[in-house]
């Protein structure tokens, strides 16, 4: 699988949008970004995914470079709940859709 | 709740002691995975079940532990002769399997092992 490569960690204010992103330089053409955040001692949470196109949900948008080797998490209005550690991750279906989680980025929103 | 849900969510053992734990997936979702996390580290694949079938396991599973899902819907995960090493939460998470589309996991609130 390819690896993602993610700041450490990042803060950002509270009301404002949080970008968060992601390196998966070596991605394979069958390989979606997957985001998960995950809140301390929780197990982690779904928020996007994507192949190719941009994608919006109700948490979060997706933008993804036409080379695919880069992406970049929008939180369009963040709130203190959406201080955890987010993961980006690159997954092949064919093998199984088994995630590879990396270190993440600790994302602190301050008032 | 129709969520991801693990049972114990906290479990406390001597070192060589067996332990046990249970997931059950989300209703009709054809796979589920097992996950190890361990302190200020992201979690790291273990297991996958389709169906009934223990489809692929991780170098990181070793002989002390087995998984089953003997009829396709919640799933265990056994540890023999715990060590201190195994201390870390287990993660489970279901996705529905749908072809050429890819399947989004899931995941429960975990189990949290601490080993004495």
């Amino acid at each position: 699988d390819a690896k993602t490569t993610q700041p450490t960690s990042m803060d950002c204010a509270e009301g404002r949008a949080a970008n968060l992103p992601c390196n998966h330089s070596t991605i394979s053409g069958n390989e979606y970004v997957y985001w998960y955040r995950q809140i301390h001692s929780q197990g982690p949470q779904y928020i996007i995914h994507g192949l190719k196109n941009n994608e919006t949900n109700e948490m979060a948008s997706l933008i993804i470079t036409e080379d695919r080797k880069s992406s970049t998490l929008i939180l369009p209005h963040a709130t203190l709940r959406d201080t955890a550690v987010y993961y980006c991750i690159v997954s092949i279906k064919a093998a199984g859709n088994k995630l590879t989680f990396g270190g993440g980025t600790r994302v602190l929103v301050k008032p | 709740d129709t969520g991801v849900s693990q049972d114990p969510r906290h479990k406390i053992t001597k070192r060589g002691q067996n332990v046990t734990f249970r997931c059950d997936p989300i209703s009709e979702h054809n796979r589920l995975y097992w996950y190890r996390q361990t302190l200020g580290q992201g979690p790291e694949f273990l297991t996958y079940f389709q169906n009934e079938a223990q489809l692929e396991k991780s170098r990181l599973l070793s002989d002390r532990f087995s998984a089953e899902r003997p009829k396709g819907s919640f799933s265990t995960l056994e540890i023999q002769r715990t060590e201190q090493g195994d201390s870390a939460m287990y993660l489970c998470a279901s996705s529905l399997e749908r072809g050429a589309f890819a399947d989004t996991q899931y995941f429960g609130p975990g189990t949290r092992l601490t080993v004495l």
